[in-house]
């Protein structure tokens, strides 16, 4: 399958900064990403959709202006949460689909730590 | 999409296969029955996925019923790093033009032991 990395894999930061979190496709071009996040002890919960060139499309209750997303090329995109504060705290995983299958494939995941 | 049923938790002993029920009594036709686990603290992994027939690959294998209204996932040979979260999902067929999200539920805790 594709093969997803995320960059940092953890990082801890004080409230009120901002985190920028990278998702690389290493094997594939995509056009689509995902973003999820998972509290402690839950399910995955999709975020938003990032697609290359244009605006990302977030779910229901996700802040578009605390959580920007940027799919500036096939193989590259990012998630800046902004402001953080601690209740941002979670584990954010992006996922990208390939070929005709449309399977998706996950990164490891960015464990984020808001003080 | 489909919500999908699984049990909370399973144990199952080292050796032994462990078989992973689903519920998705609302599937539709086209809609595709793809699985995933999740180890701690890492990203989700792909298992397998079908449509109507039986799959298998080196990981697992997948059999539906002829009514498509539940699924078993079957780990032939469990081991200790089998040990994880399970996730039955249902989606829309690729290529649509929908969207290609994966709607996650709470999964199967699948704990293998010695």
């Amino acid at each position: 399958g594709a093969v997803v990395s995320q960059h940092p894999s953890w990082v801890i930061c004080k409230s009120g900064t901002s985190v920028k979190i990278e998702c690389r496709s290493l094997d594939f071009q995509a056009t689509t990403m995902f973003w999820y996040r998972q509290f402690p002890k839950q399910s995955l919960m999709l975020m938003a959709t990032s697609n290359e060139g244009s605006k990302a499309t977030y779910e229901q209750g996700v802040e578009k202006d605390k959580f920007l997303i940027n799919h500036a090329s096939l193989t590259l995109s990012t998630l800046t949460v902004t402001s953080a504060h601690p209740e941002d705290s979670s584990f954010y995983i992006c996922s990208q689909g390939t070929g005709n299958t449309d399977t998706q494939y996950f990164g490891p995941g960015t464990r984020l730590t808001v003080l | 999409d489909a919500k999908t049923t699984q049990p909370t938790s399973m144990d199952c002993a080292e050796g032994r296969a462990a078989n992973l029920p689903c519920n998705h009594s609302t599937i539709s036709g086209n809609e595709y029955v793809y699985w995933y686990r999740q180890i701690h603290s890492q990203g989700p992994q792909y298992i397998i996925h079908g449509l109507k027939n039986n799959e298998t690959n080196e990981m697992a294998s997948l059999i539906i019923t002829e009514d498509r209204k539940s699924s078993t996932l079957i780990l032939p040979h469990a081991t200790l790093r089998d040990t994880a979260v399970y996730y039955c999902i249902v989606r829309a067929p690729p290529n649509t033009g929908t969207a290609s999200k994966l709607t996650f539920g709470t999964g199967t805790r699948l704990q293998v032991t010695l």
